[in-house]
């Protein structure tokens, strides 16, 4: 079965330091990954995905992730981050081949202050 | 475009009462998922319907039902409410029911048990 484990409940950082937000996947079969953010009384808006290709994705805002297959890993990255950035952050997979169920970890919160 | 629209926002139900929620999907959008967000929990999956067809289930009590209309319009029904079914409820569409195809996510639908 699919599960998805995100390694930070919270993640406190300064304005324009780096950030790199943990997820590791646990799967038997082909996943496709995900990560979505969720802004205070929001649904959750796509960052980005992971399909098939290049291991490094980048999404928006300047967020970008690595697939990284041995470890089961697909940490979120970036190199500077604004205020506006603080949100909860959850990183999604799907077994491929299946229907569109995402399983999503528990989140991490991401507070940035000056 | 308009986005996915969730209606009502907020709901506050007695106990034993029943409720439906109601989700407008992207224009061309012909699957509609469901799910339930709790701060113990997390997010987790409900349903999912594409075609008025509902192709996936999650582990959830019978209590929660829901429904696709002809113009994928989708509701969701939770019968006999209970203090723990207060959660947010977020409705997703994408343009097809693959794996691998971007979810949408409404602002979601609180509802309050009491």
């Amino acid at each position: 079965a699919q599960s998805v484990t995100q390694l930070d409940s919270q993640v406190p950082v300064f304005e324009e330091a780096p950030v790199e937000l943990r997820c590791n996947y646990s799967s038997s079969v082909s996943v496709y990954l995900f990560w979505y953010v969720q802004y205070p009384n929001q649904g959750l808006q796509l960052l980005l995905k992971y399909l098939s290709g290049s291991t490094l994705v980048k999404g928006i805002n300047g967020f970008e992730a690595e697939f990284n297959k041995s470890q089961t890993s697909f940490h979120l990255r970036k190199p500077s981050v604004h205020i506006s950035d603080t949100a909860e952050y959850f990183c999604a997979g799907v077994n491929t081949g299946t229907a569109s169920k995402l399983t999503f970890g528990t989140g991490t919160r991401l507070q940035v202050t000056l | 475009k308009a986005g996915v629209t969730q209606t009502p926002r907020y709901l506050i139900k007695t106990r034993g009462q029943q409720v439906t929620l109601s989700c407008s999907p992207i224009s061309g959008h012909r699957s509609v998922s469901w799910y339930q967000q709790t701060p113990g929990q997390g997010l987790q999956f409900l349903f999912e319907y594409f075609s008025e067809t509902q192709r996936n289930k999650g582990n959830f009590p019978g209590r929660f039902s829901g429904r696709q209309f002809s113009n994928s319009r989708s509701e969701m029904n939770v019968s006999t409410l209970e203090l723990g079914d207060s959660a947010l409820y977020l409705c997703a569409s994408s343009f097809e029911a693959g794996a691998g195809t971007e979810a949408f996510f409404g602002q979601g639908t609180r509802l309050t048990v009491v």
